[in-house]
């Protein structure tokens, strides 16, 4: 069974918006929240990550909210532009760095 | 730009088949992973080797699946017999993890994705 939860599965934002995706986790012993972003034909490749000890991690346009006690955390892309049309997985490790993945949302940026 | 590849980026064959994909990962990394991606079950972890020793590939069908690390600059994956089934992405990736036994480690959480190799099984 999938160890991290995500939705929606897909999201079309207009340019200049933002996208907002969820993840739920239930093992509490993971400690390393990673978020991928995937375009078609390519591999995924590290877009953002977040410890537990911090509730919040901004990089440029994207941020990651990070909820302990509720063990959910989400990615929020301000300002989406087209070039951000992609797939998003967000995941989870423990110290025996096998991640587990999100099962995806994909995101439409309309110009 | 250090990068992971793997061979071939297309494999097309008839069912039963032996199939080998092989995966060069980023110098001076020693973790590699093999993941499998399909549109039903998303991206799965297959295998993953620690210093070229396999560390877990309970995510294998180990009947048809076997990975191997013969040096440090080559992974294989390989099925045989090929099934329908198995057609799906695979991507190999590497990362740079200092470990410090009983299975916990330090250092870097990133891996690095190699572009995949699509498999379509007839």
């Amino acid at each position: 069974q999938q160890q991290v939860k995500q939705s929606p599965q897909s999201l079309i934002v207009q340019k200049g918006g933002i996208s907002i995706i969820n993840c739920a986790y239930e093992n509490t012993a993971f400690d390393y929240f990673p978020w991928y972003q995937q375009f078609p034909g390519k591999g995924p490749a590290l877009l953002i990550a977040i410890r537990p000890d911090v509730s919040e991690k901004k990089e440029g346009r994207f941020t990651i909210s990070f909820n302990k006690s509720a063990k959910q955390f989400s990615l929020h892309i301000m300002d989406s532009q087209p070039g951000d049309s992609a797939t998003y997985f967000c995941a989870a490790t423990s110290n025996d760095y096998k991640l587990s993945f999100g099962a995806g949302t994909t995101v439409t940026v309309r110009a | 730009d250090a990068r992971v590849t793997q061979t071939p980026r297309h494999k097309v064959t008839e069912m039963g088949q032996e199939v080998t994909m092989r995966c060069q990962p980023i110098l001076g990394h020693n973790t590699v992973f093999w993941y499998r991606q399909t549109m039903m079950q998303g991206l799965e972890l297959l295998a993953y080797f620690r210093n070229r020793a396999p560390l877990d590939d309970s995510g294998m069908p180990k009947d048809r699946f076997s990975a191997e690390m013969p040096d440090a600059t080559l992974a294989t994956l390989k099925i045989q017999p090929s099934d329908p089934r198995d057609s799906a992405v695979y991507f190999c990736a590497s990362g740079l993890r200092v470990w410090r036994g009983a299975g916990e480690g330090l250092g870097t959480d990133t891996q690095y994705f190699g572009p995949g190799t699509r498999l379509t099984v007839l």
